[in-house]
């Protein structure tokens, strides 16, 4: 079974800045079957990227995925005040793995 | 409106049993794979079963298997989770969610404590 790790575990920055988050997986896993999400506090958690790197409908063009193989990165290009949030990556295999999920807050 | 409602959590004695519903409108779940994620009172989420379309190929966590199933009613456009034997790292919100690689749309969960 894959295992996702998630890095940081948390990410403290200011509105405006980039944030840049982690997944590393245990094996090499197809790019096609990682997403991340998004959940805000007391939300239901909202996919934002799918197949690594494609923006999910409605989603602004300030997130961006990124990776391939083992190492798949989050990338969130300016900060905005509802950017807040803890974000998760996910894989597709015989079971639908999470990552312990990275807190982007507030520095 | 597409949406996913999720019902039936509630208050459970360990060793007890616990069914919840999702029930779907605005579009035809049985095209769709259904999934079963939850999350523990401040922890992340936790995938613990599918039920893929069209094959209705069945998948399950570790963490539940033997003691959950998931399952369709086509006529009701809805999708259930039987817990049985409930123990207290069984208390989460439960989510359905939509989709096979990734999911789309969630519903907003039901709150399942697991307690004596």
């Amino acid at each position: 079974e894959i295992v996702l790790t998630q890095s940081p575990g948390t990410l403290s920055l200011s509105p405006g800045e980039r944030a840049t988050l982690s997944c590393r997986a245990s094996q090499s896993v197809i790019s096609s079957y990682l997403a991340w999400y998004q959940q805000k506090p007391g939300q239901t958690p909202r996919v934002l990227i799918y197949s690594a790197s494609s923006r999910a409908t409605g989603i602004p063009d300030r997130f961006s995925g990124s990776g391939s193989g083992t190492d798949f990165t989050l990338t969130i290009s300016r900060l905005e005040p509802e950017d807040f949030a803890v974000y998760y990556c996910q894989h597709f295999g015989s079971s639908r793995t999470f990552g312990q999920g990275t807190k982007v807050d507030i520095k | 409106e597409v949406q996913l409602v999720e019902s039936g959590g509630g208050l459970v004695k360990p060793g007890g049993s616990l069914r919840l519903s999702c029930a779907a409108s605005g579009f035809t779940l049985s095209a769709y794979t259904l999934n079963w994620v939850r999350q523990a009172p401040g922890k992340g989420l936790e995938w613990i079963s599918s039920s893929s379309s069209p094959s209705f190929d069945i998948y399950y966590a570790d963490s539940v298997k033997g003691r959950f199933t998931i399952s369709r009613d086509d006529t009701l456009n809805s999708a259930f989770l039987q817990m049985n034997s409930l123990r207290a790292e069984d208390t989460a919100v439960y989510y359905c969610a939509r989709g096979e690689v990734w999911f789309d749309l969630w519903g907003q969960g039901t709150l399942v404590t697991v307690s004596s």
